[in-house]
């Protein structure tokens, strides 16, 4: 079926500098890719969603990056502020006739550092 | 703003016991999920439903039931738990028309077996 692996599972940046999170997924159909925070003790909350034809996607401080050729998303924080410290989980959407289950990455803990 | 509640939001149960978690969407949405997430992984599909009175299996059914008695509410149900479902528990909510999937979680809520 299909994966999502995800990485790096922890990542501790300084305040200011930028931080990327990677997912590689194993189906190449057509999909689309969300990245959620999650806050703790909270639900996840939606930050970016790209369709499969996209290559790019900014908004807020936040760069997408989608890597057909390798199977790659990416999300880049620029200039992390302590705020932006949460999980962060990836996942795709398969097109699938009419399954509209996510398929979830494991997870990146962020810490960002005053 | 899309909004999807649950109750409890947090609850110990002893095993062999019934547990019933409730999820109330008021975005007027088709689809419902529950899903569970446990340390290290990502979230995981238990049950998912498209219509009233109608459900389906995820990728990890076993050990679960779910109800869907209404568009608005969709229950996850334990006939008898088990230490191993302590984890904490999202509901969410979609609505394909839309063409894009963006699926709306609730907050949580943390199952504590004993």
């Amino acid at each position: 079926g299909e994966q999502v692996e995800q990485r790096p599972p922890h990542l501790s940046v300084p305040e200011g500098d930028s931080a990327v999170i990677i997912c590689t997924y194993t189906d190449s159909a057509t999909a689309y890719f969300y990245w959620y925070k999650q806050e703790p003790g909270a639900g996840l909350q939606l930050l970016m969603s790209v369709f499969s034809n996209v290559d790019r996607k900014e908004e807020q401080g936040l760069t997408v990056l989608l890597n057909k050729k390798d199977k790659q998303l990416s999300l880049n924080l620029t200039a992390a502020h302590p705020g932006d410290s949460a999980v962060y989980f990836c996942a795709v959407s398969w097109a699938t006739g009419g399954n509209n289950k996510l398929t979830f990455g494991q997870g990146t803990v962020l810490s960002v550092i005053p | 703003e899309a909004a999807v509640t649950q109750s409890p939001r947090s609850k110990v149960a002893v095993t062999g016991g019934k547990v019933t978690l409730s999820c109330h969407q008021t975005n007027n949405h088709d689809y419902m999920y529950w899903y569970r997430q446990d340390t290290g992984h990502g979230l995981r599909l238990i049950h998912y439903s498209y219509v009233a009175d109608s459900t389906e299996k995820g990728d990890i059914p076993d050990g679960y039931k779910a109800s869907r008695p209404s568009q608005e509410n969709f229950s996850l149900i334990l006939e008898l738990a088990s230490l191993s479902q302590t984890a904490v528990y999202f509901c969410a909510s979609s609505d394909p028309g839309l063409g894009q999937d963006t699926q709306y979680f609730g907050p949580g809520t943390r199952l504590l077996v004993l």
